[in-house]
């Protein structure tokens, strides 16, 4: 069983809703990501927090905004998607963003499908 | 060219079978290595680090080569369980602290 806890495990929603997937983790990690993942494709870098602060955006569409409340939740709030934005969504931690330790710990991910 | 690449295969191997797959990257300056195992429709799970001196994990071993700029992993007695697709990720400059992924490898073990 994974220690990174992501919900829900499948979100269908239309272009215009707007939806939150959560994430979190207990194991005492400083730093969190979000990946996307096509199928048949490798994860992509979205976004990294470390010690709660966003210290990278991979170039990502302002609809998808994320937020660190603390430093064991994360949220990816998402805002009129496309449906090119399906996809499998993964967060993952790991317990500091640079050095060698950069052993990341996946969720489970949210499937996302926009119609 | 890619930072990382990894052929994708699918490698189809009998059971008992030995089979490597071979990573490689472009930036010198990569710092940490690894490999991570991803089931379909599952997440990416760390399968093990790989460390300039190599290292093994049971029927597992990753080996290192900075000089050629290739990580390899190598599995001894394929079960089929070990039906997956495999992702050698590289750790760029600690500057970013961004892990880079490969395409992934599958590698299907059939009965």
């Amino acid at each position: 069983d994974t220690e990174v806890t992501q919900t829900p495990k499948h979100l269908v929603m239309g272009m215009t809703n707007k939806k939150s997937l959560k994430c979190e983790q207990h194991m005492g990690h400083r730093a969190m990501y979000w990946y996307k993942q096509k199928a048949k494709k490798p994860p992509e870098l979205m976004f990294v927090y470390s010690y709660e602060k966003l210290s990278i955006n991979e170039s990502v569409p302002s609809r998808f905004s994320p937020e660190c409340p603390n430093s064991s939740l994360l949220n990816l709030h998402l805002h009129a998607l496309q449906p090119e934005d399906s996809a499998l969504y993964l967060c993952a931690s790991s317990q500091v963003r640079t050095g060698s330790n950069e052993k990341l710990f996946f969720g489970s991910g949210t499937q996302l499908s926009v119609l | 060219r890619k930072e990382v690449e990894q052929d994708p295969g699918p490698f189809n191997v009998p059971e008992g079978a030995t089979v490597a797959f071979n990573c490689t990257y472009s930036n010198s300056a990569s710092q940490s290595f690894f490999w991570y195992r991803q089931d379909c429709r599952k997440e990416p799970k760390l399968l093990m680090s790989v460390y300039s001196s190599g290292n093994e994990d049971g029927r597992f071993t990753a080996q290192l080569n900075r000089a050629s700029q290739y990580i390899s992993l190598l599995i001894r007695d394929s079960k089929l369980s070990d039906s997956a697709t495999y992702l050698c990720v590289v750790l760029g400059s600690s500057n970013t602290g961004k892990l880079i992924f490969g395409q992934g490898t599958t590698l299907q073990v059939k009965p």
